[in-house]
């Protein structure tokens, strides 16, 4: 069975510290993709990364970093220097290959990062 | 902007009524997708649709009833709602019905049932 752990329901840090949150998953798939999405107060789901299980490399893309390591079956994501516009529920997500029947996204419960000033 | 649009945004109804939620996108998307979130559980993927046909429907109770008349709008039609529906719902959409694709989403509607 797919699953996706959240563990970490809330985090609160101030501005100007780095932050990780934590993403375990659970797959019988080979070929399978990572996702995470941000949703900021005003509701939609904003989509920042995808990654597939052939990809080890981490991903950099300004303060925001992803480390995806299967042999611990985990996908985090770092924010460096965080900002308040940071604060959001990020969601961890898992799909099987493409073309499968079961393509539903396996969602995280989410993580609720807020970014004191 | 994420070229994904809900109206209305906040919805309150009694259990007797009758309302619908609209979704519209102008990105050229052949998939849609309607989800429930409800307050400290994961999304719960409700609806698919592509190229207009429903093809997924997830143990979803009658009382909600999706439409979609082409592929830029997707409905859900609500009826006889319990106050446990009361939740965000949320329309995405996707170039293809391929969860390996980047889905986009709407803001939601906030529904609430008294």
């Amino acid at each position: 069975a797919q699953k996706v752990t959240q563990a970490q329901t809330e985090i609160s840090v101030v501005e100007k510290e780095d932050v990780t949150l934590d993403c375990v998953y659970e797959t019988r798939d080979t070929t399978y993709y990572l996702f995470w999405y941000k949703q900021p107060p005003s509701g939609e789901l904003v989509f920042l990364i995808r990654r597939n299980s052939f990809d080890e490399q981490n991903e950099i893309s300004g303060r925001y970093s992803w480390n995806f390591q299967k042999s611990t079956s985990s996908f985090n994501f770092t924010i460096t220097a965080s900002q308040v516009v940071d604060s959001a529920v990020y969601f961890c997500a898992l799909s099987g290959p493409p073309m499968d029947s079961n393509y539903q996204l396996i969602w995280g419960a989410g993580t609720k990062l807020i970014i004191k000033p | 902007e994420t070229g994904v649009t809900q109206t209305p945004r906040h919805l309150v109804m009694g259990m007797t009524n009758k309302k619908s939620l609209k979704c519209e996108q102008h990105l050229g998307h052949n998939a849609m997708y309607w989800y429930k979130q409800s307050a400290k559980k994961p999304l719960e993927l409700m609806f698919v649709y592509n190229f207009k046909e429903q093809t997924e429907n997830n143990s979803v109770p009658s009382r909600f009833s999706p439409e979609c008349p082409n592929s830029s709008h997707l409905f859900l039609h609500l009826h006889t709602l319990q106050p446990e529906d009361s939740a965000l719902y949320l329309c995405a959409s996707s170039q293809e019905l391929a969860d390996n694709t980047e889905a986009f989403f709407g803001q939601g509607t906030r529904l609430t049932v008294v």
